[in-house]
């Protein structure tokens, strides 16, 4: 079975700070996923990364994927409010589309 | 509009009753999937269809039974409800992955919170 850890499993930071996310795993992955979470809603696609070592910014958030392509980070610059939420990583391996999904980080950006 | 939706949002019962959550997705993908999700936020699967075809099955008791008609439904009815299946049901469809190995993520559905009582 593959695990994936995120760490912290819980941040709470003023507006404007950064803060970065990892998700670590000994399994290698084909592909790894973050998504966001809002109360009452599901899980929303931000971003997949292939490659080992590959880099993905998406306005402030920057994720980046291993070179083994066993962990991944997220950095978010200048946090705001907006940016609150449930952040899970997820891993695919290589055959057919399971992910398995890491246990989230709930991020909480203060005014 | 919506891309995967399910029925109900919110579904309280009693121990002992039967339910069923609906799911529907308007996206064209092969791949459907039932997700539960605890009271500590951790996603786990519990099935998977491809195509109406059955193909993830993880250890789920018996009184869950998935039913998909056709490649745009998968359903999720539970027998026999207990305390412990109180949780959020998510229901996700995607594409097939695409090579190599290119997983093209999950569309997720809103939920449906199941309370148990």
């Amino acid at each position: 079975t593959q695990l994936l850890e995120q760490s912290p499993q819980f941040l709470s930071i003023q507006e404007g700070e950064n803060l970065t996310v990892y998700c670590n795993s000994s399994s290698v992955f084909s592909s790894l996923q973050w998504y966001r979470q809002e109360p009452g809603e599901g899980p929303v696609l931000l971003v997949t990364v292939v490659t080992g070592g590959e880099v993905k910014k998406l306005k402030r958030l920057t994720f980046q994927f291993g070179d083994a392509r066993k962990d991944s980070s997220l950095h978010i610059t200048a946090a705001q409010p907006g940016d609150t939420g449930l952040y899970l990583c997820a891993g695919a391996g290589f055959s057919g589309s399971r992910l398995t999904f890491g246990e989230g980080t709930q991020l909480t950006v203060n005014p | 509009d919506t891309a995967v939706s399910q029925t109900p949002k919110y579904l309280v019962t009693q121990m002992g009753n039967d339910k069923s959550i609906k799911c529907e997705q308007n996206l064209g993908h092969d791949t459907m999937y039932w997700y539960k999700q605890d009271s500590k936020k951790f996603l786990k699967i519990m099935f998977s269809y491809n195509n109406k075809e059955l193909i993830i099955n993880e250890t789920v008791p018996n009184r869950f039974s998935p039913k998909s008609p056709d490649k745009a439904h998968l359903n999720l009815h539970i027998n026999s409800l207990e305390l412990g299946d109180s949780a959020v049901y998510f229901c996700a469809s995607s594409r097939l992955p695409g090579q190599p190995y290119i997983n093209y993520g999950y569309t997720f559905g809103s939920g449906t919170r199941l309370t148990v009582v």
